[in-house]
């Protein structure tokens, strides 16, 4: 079964503290991953995705198909990193994505 | 505003009764989705239409139904109305018919009472 999984959701740290947002999938294909954000009265729209291997924002996802997990990391959390995120999942063949169920990191001064 | 617009923003309404929600993807954009996000299940993608033509179905309720149109809007009609279908439905574009950027809409908030 495809599934998305992020185990937090609320992650809670200072400025300035790394962060790491986990998510796990189950597929049974070669995966494409993304991690997708939603900002406080924004849309949800798409981070970065796992083939680009580019850092946005300051964030770096790397997928570990051994592990099936695609954690979303970033060194030094700022404040304006504040918002939720979704871990997702394209279905190749048919070309929708499977979200994960968010997690809300909260970036404290 | 050339990105994807939904309307109504809100929407109450009584069980049982019948609602249609209206997505316009954005300039270019032949593919169009929707997704259902509710606090316990999250967001759900329910079907996705492309140039017209149903594309793929995912969770959706059998009193759930879609369409494209020519001009490639989509309405999504959502009938015999339960309170669990409360939630913020949302519709998404993009270029084609198998991409993972996709562009969201603001959502529809539905409030069945």
């Amino acid at each position: 079964a495809q599934r998305v999984t992020q185990p937090e959701k609320l992650l809670s740290v200072f400025k300035g503290a790394p962060v790491e947002l986990k998510c796990n999938y189950s597929y049974s294909g070669s995966p494409e991953l993304f991690w997708y954000v939603q900002y406080s009265r924004q849309r949800l729209q798409l981070l970065l995705r796992h083939i680009s291997r580019e850092s946005i924002k300051g964030f770096t996802a790397d997928l570990n198909k051994g592990e099936t997990s695609f954690h979303l990391k970033k060194p030094f959390a700022q404040e304006e990193d504040s918002a939720m995120y979704y871990c997702a999942l394209l279905v190749g063949s048919q070309g929708n994505l499977i979200f994960g169920k968010g997690t809300k990191l909260s970036v404290k001064p | 505003d050339s990105g994807v617009t939904q309307t109504p923003k809100h929407l109450i309404t009584a069980t049982g009764q019948r609602v249609t929600l209206r997505c316009s993807p954005r300039s270019g954009d032949l593919s169009v989705y929707w997704y259902q996000q509710s606090l316990d299940q999250g967001l759900q993608f329910l079907i996705q239409y492309y140039n017209g033509e149903e594309r793929a179905k995912g969770n959706i309720l059998e009193r759930f139904s879609a369409q494209q149109f020519p001009d490639l809007h989509s309405e999504l009609n959502l009938s015999s109305l339960e309170l669990g279908d409360s939630a913020l439905y949302f519709c998404a574009s993009s270029a084609t018919f198998n991409s993972y950027e996709q562009y969201f809409g603001p959502g529809t908030r539905l409030t069945v009472t």
